[in-house]
Parts: structure tokens; sequence; C-alpha cells
């Protein structure tokens, strides 16, 4: 069974771009949640996806939003990029829950400029 | 939900030794324990967890143990081989309604061969 698959694995932006981070969990997984990593910081969760709809929220500002489709891939958006967003977005896929054992792709490594 | 901490940031050993990872956490209602290995340019990786009602888990090379008396979470790996060089994260989390788990900062372990 194929892992949770994160694209793009880099990017590099300027501060102002905006930018759409791409999930795909593993097959039969309903949940997507997404954190960002810091060295600062360590793991810090953005928000998770059921069934199309975002069940939490973690404490970060509007500028980061998400969406889950019907395939359970899901897509997170930074827009107005800031330097401070420079992280690796990880996400994670689990059965029903992001209460559960979660399964990390290898995320996508930002740098804003 | 409430902070999860790691008493070291960083553990060197060398290979054949026994590791220990040491983590606390705050909210003495958490009832489910989730160890995590993320390598270099990986996500996160499951290894072991344990469930309130039990005080240790083993699996391969490596042990959990659980005090809820001191709220407190260790892992041990036993006979410590290079591969086992990562950051370890310790996860703390409230099964069933929508907790969102908390992870710890991170130990990173170095194996010296």
């Amino acid at each position: 069974k194929a892992g949770v698959t994160q694209t793009p694995r880099y990017l590099i932006k300027t501060r102002g771009q905006q930018v759409t981070l791409s999930c795909s969990p593993i097959s039969g997984h309903r949940s997507v949640s997404w954190y960002q990593q810091t060295p600062g910081q360590g793991l810090q969760f953005l928000f998770e996806y059921f069934s199309e709809t975002q069940r939490n929220k973690g404490n970060f500002p509007g500028r980061f939003s998400g969406r889950q489709f019907s395939n359970s891939r899901s897509e997170m958006n930074v827009s107005t990029l800031e330097l401070g967003d420079s992280a690796l977005y990880l996400c994670a896929s689990s059965l029903k829950s992001s209460n559960e054992k979660l399964f990390f792709g290898s995320g996508t490594q930002l740098s804003v400029l | 939900g409430e902070s999860v901490g790691l008493h070291l940031p960083t553990l060197s050993v060398q290979e054949g030794d026994n590791s220990i990872i040491n983590c606390a956490y705050s909210n003495s209602a958490s009832d489910y324990f989730i160890w995590y290995k993320q390598e270099s340019g990986k996500g996160p990786q499951f290894i072991i967890d344990i469930r309130s009602n039990m005080d240790k888990r083993q699996g391969q090379r490596v042990t959990v143990l659980l005090n809820k008396t001191v709220k407190h979470l260790s892992l041990q790996i036993a006979a410590t081989q290079p591969g086992d060089s990562a950051v370890y994260f310790c996860a703390e989390q409230l099964s069933g309604g929508s907790y969102i788990p908390t992870f710890g900062r991170g130990t990173s372990l170095i194996v010296h061969p």
C-alpha cells in the first residue's frame, strides 16, 4: 500500500506570494491533518479534515487554509507569505481521526525569501 | 491540549548501548501515547504506542514505559544501532472526540559507531 504522498518536495517563494501544497493520504484513510514543523516550535497542528469538512483547527492566522476532496486528497494554501512561514509542512493521514496512529508524508520544505 | 515536554534535547550513545528517551506530559486525562521517529529528510514514523491501561509495552528492540503517577513516558531502545539515529517525538492524545494530539519538542538521538 502506498504511503502518504506530498508534493512538491521543495518550494521557494518570495514574501507576499501564495502557495498551495498537496497531500494524498493512504488509500482508505479519511482523516488528513496538517502540521508545521520548525526548529524553534516543533510540530504545530494546523488543521484536520475528514469527509471534506474541517474538523479541527490549530492556532494559525487565516492566511492558512485547506480543503479536502471527495477522494480524501487534501490541499493547504498559504496566502501573503511571510518569512516566518518558512518551515517543513507535514501531512498525516489516519483511518478516522487525528487521535489515532498517524502516517506522515515526507513533507514539503517551504522557503520564503 | 497541554504541552508535552522532553527532558533531554540530545542523547549521544555508542553503538550497542541501550538508549532511554524520556517524555513528560501534562494532561492527566491523556489516555493514548505514541512514540514517533523522524529521520533526516523524512516525516515522523510510528514506532510504538501505549494506552493508559498499560504500564509497559514491548516491540522489536523498543519498549515504552508509562508512569501515570508522575505523568512520565519513556522509550527504551535496546542494542542501539547507527540506523536508530534520528529525532524521537512523543505524542499524547485523548482517544475519542476531537482532541488534537500534542507532540513533544523531540530528542535527537546520535549513535556513534
